[in-house]
């Protein structure tokens, strides 16, 4: 099975620091995504990757940006947290066709104070 | 309008009924669906995928697609407590591999 690592469960953070959170997948897919989950407003996308180096933004991207440098893992980082930023962040990623879905990490569960 | 519509719940059905979960979408190109289910303060994980019109099962759970009424939809059957949790319904437009989810539906299955 396809195993997505996010490197923490749980995170504080203090307003205006800059924040990463990392993502690591071990099964040589080409895409990967990061969205953040919010009560009433479901999975929201940040940035995605098709590929190494390569990044796009997502539907909010406003405050966050994305590295690739590996295949295998995709940070996101928060340039200075806001409170606004506190959210569930979930990395996901898929096959290069569309057709196979996603596979996500077990979230991160960012509170910013 | 939404791209993905959703019923948010909850919607409560007894131990052993059929769950109906249903799922709406705007853009007339999509090309593949899928289903997830998410527990309260987990991930969300696939269980069901659908790209033709018609039904596609496994196990408990059925997958319906019409694309003509741009419509899916998730059958549980014999539904357990352990079915409790939020669905979400998912879609690719064709645009790479990238989905639009929509809200979920939270689901309870009561005793």
């Amino acid at each position: 099975d396809v195993k997505v690592t996010q490197s923490s469960r749980y995170l504080v953070k203090r307003t205006g620091e800059k924040v990463f959170l990392e993502c690591v997948q071990d099964m040589d897919h080409e895409n990967m995504f990061w969205y953040r989950q919010d009560p009433g407003l479901g999975l929201r996308l940040i940035y995605f990757s098709y590929d190494v180096k390569m990044k796009e933004k997502g539907d909010i991207p406003e405050g966050y940006s994305v590295s690739r440098e590996k295949k295998e893992r995709f940070s996101l980082i928060l340039e200075s947290a806001s409170t606004n930023q506190t959210s569930m962040y979930l990395c996901a990623s898929s096959l290069s066709q569309g057709a196979y879905g996603y596979t996500f990490g077990s979230g991160t569960r960012l509170t910013v104070v | 309008q939404k791209e993905v519509e959703q019923n948010s719940g909850p919607l409560s059905v007894p131990e052993g009924a059929i769950a109906s979960l249903n799922c709406t979408y705007s853009d007339r190109v999509s090309q593949s669906f899928f289903w997830y289910r998410q527990y309260s303060g987990k991930s969300p994980e696939l269980i069901m995928s659908i790209y033709s019109n018609g039904d596609k099962e496994d196990g408990r759970f059925t997958a319906q697609l019409n694309k003509a009424s741009q419509y899916v939809s998730l059958l549980i059957r014999d539904s357990q407590p352990s079915d409790s949790a939020t669905y979400l319904c998912a879609v690719n437009t064709g645009t790479a591999s990238k989905l639009t989810f929509g809200t979920g539906t939270r689901l309870q299955v009561t005793l």
